[in-house]
């Protein structure tokens, strides 16, 4: 099984500034890794797919980046509605696995 | 607009039996390959179940092999995961996701909790 590992766990950032959460692959993935966002009482939501392709209604702020075994999520400015918190997950391999996740928070 | 609209969970006693249900709208239901995610309280996402959009095929998560089966009715457009042998452990809100390739989720129903107690 492939881990994941987000680091990060917790981030606290400004409004305004930039945040970059890192994820990575006990083993190589290619490209093929996820981004969620989830707020609280809120189902996940897809945000980045293929690495870094962004998914429908996420504006251009965000953006993923890596392959291989190294990935990142930036964050460009952050807004008040982008503190949650942001899980990776590689599809290359069964079983598909999650990061433990990456809390954004106000600084 | 897709919907993924789970129902099915309970309190259970351990050793028991449930079976989930996730209605799906909004899109060609069996066209799509789709997941059930959990996510024990406080947690992070675990990944359960895989059914492709033909049921085969099918796979499982080691934590529930043999005692989750999960299954689907495209003439229903309804996704199930019949589980058995609850345990503690198996706590948690369980979503449905649809997974346009086989990897990536890009729509997840509200989830459903089943609690098992200790």
């Amino acid at each position: 099984e492939i881990v994941m590992t987000q680091s990060p766990g917790t981030l606290s950032v400004s409004p305004g500034e930039r945040a970059t959460l890192s994820c990575r692959a006990s083993q190589s993935v290619n490209s093929n890794l996820a981004w969620y966002q989830q707020k609280p009482g809120r189902a996940p939501r897809l945000l980045i797919y293929g690495a870094s392709t962004r998914a429908t209604g996420f504006p251009v702020r965000f953006s993923g980046s890596g392959s291989g075994t190294e990935f990142t999520l930036t964050i460009s400015s952050l807004q008040s509605e982008d503190f949650a918190v942001y899980y990776c997950q590689q599809y290359n391999n069964w079983p598909q696995t999650f990061g433990q996740g990456t809390k954004l928070e106000i600084k | 607009e897709v919907q993924l609209v789970e129902s099915g969970g309970g309190l259970i006693q351990p050793g028991g039996s449930l079976r989930l249900s996730c209605a799906a709208s909004g899109f060609t239901f069996s066209s799509y390959n789709m997941n059930w995610v959990r996510q024990a309280p406080g947690k992070g996402l675990e990944w359960v179940s895989y059914i492709s959009s033909s049921s085969s095929p099918i796979y499982y998560a080691d934590s529930v092999k043999g005692r989750f089966t999960i299954s689907r009715d495209n003439a229903k457009n309804s996704l199930y995961l019949h589980m058995n042998s609850l345990r503690a452990e198996d706590t948690a809100v369980y979503y449905c996701a649809r997974s346009p390739w086989g990897g990536y989720d890009d729509s997840w129903g509200q989830g459903t909790l089943v609690t098992v107690p200790s």
